[in-house]
């Protein structure tokens, strides 16, 4: 079947500290894989995605075949990064369970 | 910046009643696509839509769900008879042809009573 895991339903970090949001995903083909964040009252709203290789608001995700996972990472969180992150894989609009991040001063 | 719009922001709706909810896509989309997160719950897709036509639907849109482009802006989502398990948020979203990134609509609440 193919699915997308997000294993941990709630992420807690200090402002500075690293962050890692895992994702895993279950595709026969080629994935188009994607990170979207929903910041508290807002819309569901794209943050990046692997064909781009960019990074935004200092995130990164790589693309990992070998391992099937899309984790995203920020090398310094900071408290506006608190939000909930949604890993999709767009190929069957599946989303995965999505993580709660929080960010402690 | 342009962004896709819905209404009602929220809905309280009787069981066994119609409900329309309401998208307004980015003008130059051409792709739009219904999702519900029912509370705690993850995202689920719904149904895409384009070319006026259902290009895919997942197994959550049965024969009560329907969508429809009644004019050349809103793209509307009916339930026909809603039962307490549609109580959900349904978010739109659009997309340029070519094009693969969605933008999302701020959601409807709809909560069936």
């Amino acid at each position: 079947a193919q699915r997308v895991t997000q294993p941990e339903k709630l992420l807690s970090v200090f402002k500075g500290a690293p962050v890692e949001l895992k994702c895993n995903y279950s595709y026969s083909g080629s994935p188009e894989l994607f990170w979207y964040v929903q910041y508290s009252r807002q819309r569901l709203q794209l943050l990046l995605r692997h064909i781009s290789r960019e990074s935004i608001k200092g995130f990164t995700a790589d693309l990992n075949k070998g391992e099937t996972s899309f984790h995203l990472k920020k090398p310094f969180a900071q408290e506006e990064d608190s939000a909930m992150y949604y890993c999709a894989l767009h190929n069957d609009m599946r989303f995965g369970a999505g993580t709660r991040l929080t960010v402690k001063p | 910046e342009p962004e896709v719009t819905q209404t009602p922001s929220h809905q309280v709706t009787q069981m066994g009643q119609e409900v329309i909810l309401r998208c307004v896509p980015i003008s130059n989309h051409l792709y739009f696509y219904w999702y519900r997160q029912i509370l705690g719950q993850k995202v689920e897709f719904l149904v895409s839509f384009y070319n006026n036509e259902i290009s895919e639907k997942s197994e959550i849109f049965d024969d009560q769900f329907s969508v429809e482009r009644p004019d050349g802006s809103n793209f509307t989502l009916k339930i026909r008879s809603t039962k307490l398990e549609d109580s959900a948020m349904y978010f739109c979203a659009s997309s340029e042809p070519g094009e693969e990134t969605q933008y999302f609509g701020p959601g409807t609440r709809l909560l069936v009573l």
